[in-house]
């Protein structure tokens, strides 16, 4: 079974500084990897996305991931925080042979202090 | 637009009481699924359908029931088996076909039960 996880439920980052968000996964096939954030009341959307092509992905809102095999992770990453960014991230694993199940880590929620 | 609704956005029962809720896509997903988000631990898969009259368990499944009598709706039902149902439920979707695309999620419904 496919595993993600996020350690650390509540970052925070001043604004302007680097956010890191870390991602760690556990798959016994190729994986593909997601995040995607969450405002407060509102469903998911799509950050970016990770199926086998590039291993640097560039998301929306500035945002990019790196996926390494050999570590077995997929951190997301800005440069420069900014208030908007506060919200919830959350990173998922899904199996490629097509049944499209995702398996979410349990989230960071992301404070960014002025 | 295309998208996935929920309805309603709040949602209060009382305990005992069976409630349904309603996930509509004009996507064109062949599949659908239903999470269950509580604070603190991601989000949590209850059922799936990869395509109409047909759908599967997920990892948190007793207590609730769905159909997909239609490709553009997956209504879940909040039995009275459900021990602890207050919680935020989002509905999504994907193209499917065999392939792994993201999914698209709803913006939700939070149900409260006293």
């Amino acid at each position: 079974a496919q595993s993600v996880t996020q350690l650390g439920s509540h970052v925070s980052v001043s604004e302007g500084a680097l956010v890191l968000l870390r991602c760690n996964y556990s798959s016994s096939v190729p994986p593909y990897l997601f995040w995607y954030v969450q405002y407060p009341n509102q469903g998911l959307q799509l950050l970016l996305k990770y199926t086998s092509a590039a291993t640097l992905v560039k998301g929306i809102n500035g945002f990019e991931a790196e996926f390494k095999k050999s570590e077995t992770s997929f951190h997301l990453t800005k440069p420069s925080a900014h208030m908007r960014d506060a919200a919830e991230y959350f990173c998922a694993v899904s199996d490629p042979r097509g049944n499209n199940r995702l398996a979410f880590g349990k989230g960071n929620q992301v404070v960014v202090i002025p | 637009d295309g998208g996935i609704t929920q309805s309603p956005k709040y949602l209060f029962r009382k305990e005992g009481q069976n409630v349904t809720l309603s996930c509509e896509q004009n996507l064109n997903h062949d599949a659908m699924y239903w999470y269950r988000q509580d604070p603190g631990q991601g989000l949590r898969l209850i059922y799936y359908s990869q395509i109409v009259n047909d759908f599967q368990k997920g990892d948190i499944a007793e207590g609730y029931s769905v159909s997909r009598e239609k490709k553009e709706s997956f209504p879940l039902t909040v039995t009275s088996a459900q021990k602890n149902p207050t919680a935020f439920y989002l509905c999504a979707s994907t193209s499917g076909g065999g392939r792994t695309y993201e999914q698209y999620f709803g913006p939700g419904t939070r149900l409260t039960v006293t």
